[in-house]
């Protein structure tokens, strides 16, 4: 199975801070990288897919770079509903695989 | 509008089993896959397995092989997900998904498991 290690498994951040959150996989995947909000007691939330496309409704504050086995995912000015816990994803082959998440707290 | 709406909560002893629904609505139910993913108490996401909602073929995590049976109901447009011979760490909730090519686009609600004696 394909391991995939994020971190920060916590950040703490302020209203309007660019934030970033790196995911790292134990074998290349190409650029099958999704990359998912969870907010407490709601399903996981479709950000980005496939390394760098935004999902239809999501704002352009994020985005989302990388290929290979190094990704990353940048909120570029926080806004008070972003904070939440992320998730990265590898489609590249199943088992489909999470990291461990990253809870973004408010400072 | 795309929607997947599941199952309400269980509570179930262990070595029982449970079956979640998952019922589509809002498109053609045989044109995406569905996923099954759970989450345990203050835990993470973990990917449980995948139906073709067309043909019916499925792929389980090995974990899960011996304990699950994902079935679907063209008919309803229902997806259904069965677990058995619950253990205590089987308590979580039950998410079902709406398999993309970009990913796991349209999530049901959720369904709250709980194993305990």
């Amino acid at each position: 199975d394909i391991q995939m290690t994020q971190s920060p498994s916590s950040l703490s951040a302020s209203v309007g801070d660019r934030v970033t959150i790196t995911c790292r996989t134990s074998q290349t995947i190409s650029i099958y990288l999704n990359w998912y909000q969870q907010r407490p007691g709601k399903a996981p939330k479709l950000l980005i897919y496939s390394t760098s496309s935004l999902q239809s409704g999501v704002p352009s504050r994020f985005s989302g770079s990388g290929s290979g086995t190094d990704f990353t995912l940048t909120i570029s000015s926080l806004l008070p509903e972003d904070f939440a816990t992320y998730y990265c994803q590898q489609s590249y082959i199943t088992p489909l695989t999470f990291g461990g998440g990253t809870k973004l707290e408010i400072k | 509008q795309v929607q997947l709406v599941q199952s309400g909560a269980e509570v179930k002893k262990p070595g029982a089993s449970v079956k979640v629904s998952c019922q589509a609505s809002g498109y053609t139910f045989t044109t995406y896959g569905i996923t099954w993913v759970r989450q345990a108490p203050g835990q993470g996401l973990e990917w449980m397995g995948w139906i073709s909602a067309d043909n019916g073929n499925i792929n389980y995590a090995q974990k899960f092989q011996v304990r699950v049976t994902m079935t679907r109901d063209t008919s309803t447009s229902t997806a259904y997900m069965e677990l058995r011979s619950l253990r205590s760490d089987d308590t979580a909730i039950y998410y079902c998904a709406r398999n993309e090519s970009s990913g796991l686009g349209y999530w049901g609600q959720g369904t709250l498991v709980t194993v305990s004696s």
